[in-house]
């Protein structure tokens, strides 16, 4: 299972565009990149999933170079509640059977007035 | 709406008592997990359930057992509560590859 490295912590204000990158050096061909988003006494919140190049939806973009060994997760305008922390994972990509997730430290992001 | 939930927020137990979390999903989910949550330490596995009756050990089993009888509903199990299990405790269940929808989590206080 690939190890994630983030940053700890984040500052941002609101209205900004928030960019966290993850690094994910020993990536595996099957693996995924995930992110997840979770607030203070709640359980983490799946936010978006990529293989490579770019996806987006309602909430972020991933962006995933063609190495694949780091990933950034954009949040555009960032507002006080996207204050949260958030996990970047990688993992083993199949429909059937049991995959592991391994949630790190996270980065934790405090949007500011 | 998916849903997860969690058969309470809080809860204050002894040292020694028999504890069960109750989990239930309402998406048909194959797979359902249990984790703990501690400061510094990010989510752990404790088990997890990949189907009725099945169970599988993850990262921290030590103290824990699981019951699965119904599809909807995984179970955690704390045998003999210690201090060192109060914790927060979060069930999840699998939807697609690696997307899980958690519940709102158990904070366990073992005095």
């Amino acid at each position: 299972l690939a190890k994630t490295t983030q940053p700890i912590s984040m500052d941002s204000y609101e209205g900004q565009e928030v960019n966290i990158t993850c690094s994910h050096n020993n990536i595996a061909t099957n693996d995924y990149i995930t992110w997840y988003q979770q607030f203070p006494s709640q359980g983490p919140r799946f936010i978006i999933q990529g293989y490579k190049t770019k996806v987006t939806n309602e909430v972020a973009s991933l962006f995933i170079p063609a190495d694949r060994k780091s990933s950034t997760l954009s949040l555009p305008r960032v507002s006080l509640s996207d204050t949260a922390v958030y996990y970047c994972l990688v993992g083993e990509g199949f429909s059937g059977g049991y995959n592991k997730l391994i949630f790190g430290a996270g980065t934790r992001l405090a949007v500011h007035p | 709406d998916v849903k997860v939930t969690q058969s309470s927020r809080y809860l204050v137990k002894r040292t020694g008592e028999k504890v069960f979390l109750e989990c239930v999903q309402d998406m048909d989910h194959e797979n359902m997990f249990w984790y703990r949550q501690d400061p510094g330490l990010g989510l752990r596995l404790i088990y997890f359930s990949y189907d009725v009756k099945m169970k599988e050990k993850g990262d921290i089993p030590e103290g824990y057992s699981v019951s699965r009888e119904k599809k909807e509903r995984f179970s955690l199990i704390l045998e003999s509560a210690s201090t060192n299990q109060t914790s927060m405790y979060l069930c999840a269940s699998r939807a697609t590859v690696n997307e899980q929808f958690f519940g709102p989590g158990t904070r366990l206080t073992v005095l």
